[in-house]
């Protein structure tokens, strides 16, 4: 069973800055079912990337992903303050643990 | 709109039932494989189930097998999973969402918690 590790689990940022997170793979996955979501509290998540890389319909294109193998990332260009939440990634039937960018 | 809308959370006692329902909306639910998705409080997602669109295929995480089970009716464009033998670990926000592209989830319902204590 594949496990998905994220990093850092959490982040203290500014509005305006550079936001990278990290999530690997304890083996190498298809880039291809590579996935990041959203959540805010109270809320349902809401998917962000799919594919390593492909924006979901309706997604800011502040938001990127990148990666292969084991290691992707998720890159949040400008910090935009609606941008505050958990990020999860997701590979088949896991989930990684998730990691919270809070306003610093 | 896409939507996808759960019901039947609530409170049981350990060792009870419940029987949760997703009604979706703006799709045709019998072309897309459906899974189920919970969050324990303060927790992460865990994936809990997923049925294919015709119900052939049906995949359990190892912690609900033998206690959960998945179904739907494509004709009402229902989605269910019937919950027994609950236990307080399974407390959480339960989630319906839509297989989607590479096997990413997307939409998700609004959720609907179940509480197992007694």
């Amino acid at each position: 069973e594949i496990v998905l590790t994220q990093s850092p689990g959490t982040l203290s940022l500014s509005p305006g800055e550079r936001v990278t997170l990290s999530c690997r793979a304890s083996q190498s996955v298809r880039s291809s079912y590579l996935a990041w979501y959203q959540q805010k509290p109270g809320q349902a998540p809401r998917l962000l990337i799919y594919g390593t890389s492909s924006r979901a319909t309706g997604v800011p294109d502040r938001f990127s992903g990148s990666g292969s193998g084991t290691d992707f990332t998720l890159t949040i260009s400008r910090l935009e303050p609606e941008d505050f939440a958990v990020y999860y990634c997701q590979q088949s039937e896991t989930f990684g643990q998730g990691t919270k960018v809070e306003i610093k | 709109e896409v939507q996808l809308v759960e019901s039947g959370g609530g409170l049981v006692q350990p060792g009870g039932s419940l029987r949760l329902s997703c009604a979706a909306s703006g799709f045709t639910l019998s072309s897309y494989s459906m899974s189920w998705v919970r969050q324990a409080p303060g927790k992460g997602l865990e994936w809990v189930s997923n049925i294919s669109s015709s119900s052939d295929t049906i995949y359990y995480a190892d912690s609900v097998k033998g206690r959960f089970t998945i179904s739907r009716d494509n004709a009402k464009n229902s989605l269910f999973l019937q919950m027994n033998s609950l236990r307080d670990e399974d407390t959480a926000v339960y989630y319906c969402a839509r297989v989607w592209q590479q096997l990413s989830f997307d939409p998700w319902g609004q959720g609907t918690l179940v509480t197992v204590s007694s």
